[in-house]
């Protein structure tokens, strides 16, 4: 199986600020690579896809990169409704794809 | 609008058989290409990927699971069903049931999800 690592496991951050987190696959990847957002007691939502392609909806201050084992998502200017866990997941294996195991992000 | 939801009961006992039905809409999994899979996740605790089955009925389960798990599809109530055996206290979960669109390969949207606690 591919192995996906996701640092900080948790970070805090206050609004406003710029938050990068990191997702290194185990081999790799190319772009097979997308990111969710999951809050509390609810659902994982599609924030990024294909490395680096925002879904349709999601505010602009979202946004992805990398290729191959590295990627980030990065949060422009970080919003009270942006506090959430973030998965990474890759496709490349598809159907037996894998997440990272998650970034809390907490406020400051 | 598209839309998944899962159904099931909320405690089965150790060794019992789990089976968890997914009830959708706004699309149907007899369209080229249209793919629904099963996630879990255990409280406080990262997804796993458990199966996945294609409009064709090709069927997918996760290598660690697969002596346990059957994936199958009803296409006229636009269902999918996931049986587990031998449920264990690990298996606590909220499992969550969600659709791979043709020619995509990512999960969007994903159903509400449904908590299943294994205790005696």
């Amino acid at each position: 199986d591919i192995q996906m690592t996701q640092s900080p496991s948790s970070l805090s951050a206050s609004v406003g600020d710029r938050v990068t987190i990191t997702c290194r696959a185990s081999q790799s990847i190319s772009t097979y690579l997308n990111w969710y957002q999951q809050k509390p007691g609810k659902a994982p939502k599609l924030l990024i896809y294909a490395a680096s392609s925002l879904q349709s909806g999601v505010p602009s201050r979202f946004s992805g990169s990398g290729s191959g084992t590295d990627f980030t998502l990065t949060i422009s200017s970080l919003q009270p409704e942006d506090f959430a866990t973030y998965y990474c997941q890759q496709s490349y294996s598809t159907p037996a794809v894998t997440f990272g195991g998650g970034t809390k992000v907490e406020i400051k | 609008q598209v839309t998944l939801k899962e159904s099931g009961p909320a405690l089965v006992k150790p060794t019992q058989t789990l089976t968890l039905t997914c009830t959708f809409s706004g699309f149907s999994l007899s369209t080229s290409g249209m793919r629904v899979s099963w996630i879990r996740q255990p409280p406080g605790k990262a997804l796993e990927w458990l199966a996945r089955i294609d409009w064709d009925d090709d069927k997918f389960y996760s290598t660690s699971l697969k002596t346990r798990l059957t994936i199958s599809k009803d296409t006229s109530k636009n269902q999918v069903v996931l049986t587990m055996t031998n449920m264990d206290p690990v298996d606590t979960a909220t499992y969550y049931c969600a659709r791979i669109a043709a020619g995509v390969n990512w999960f969007d949207p994903w159903g509400q999800g449904t908590l299943v606690t294994v205790s005696s």
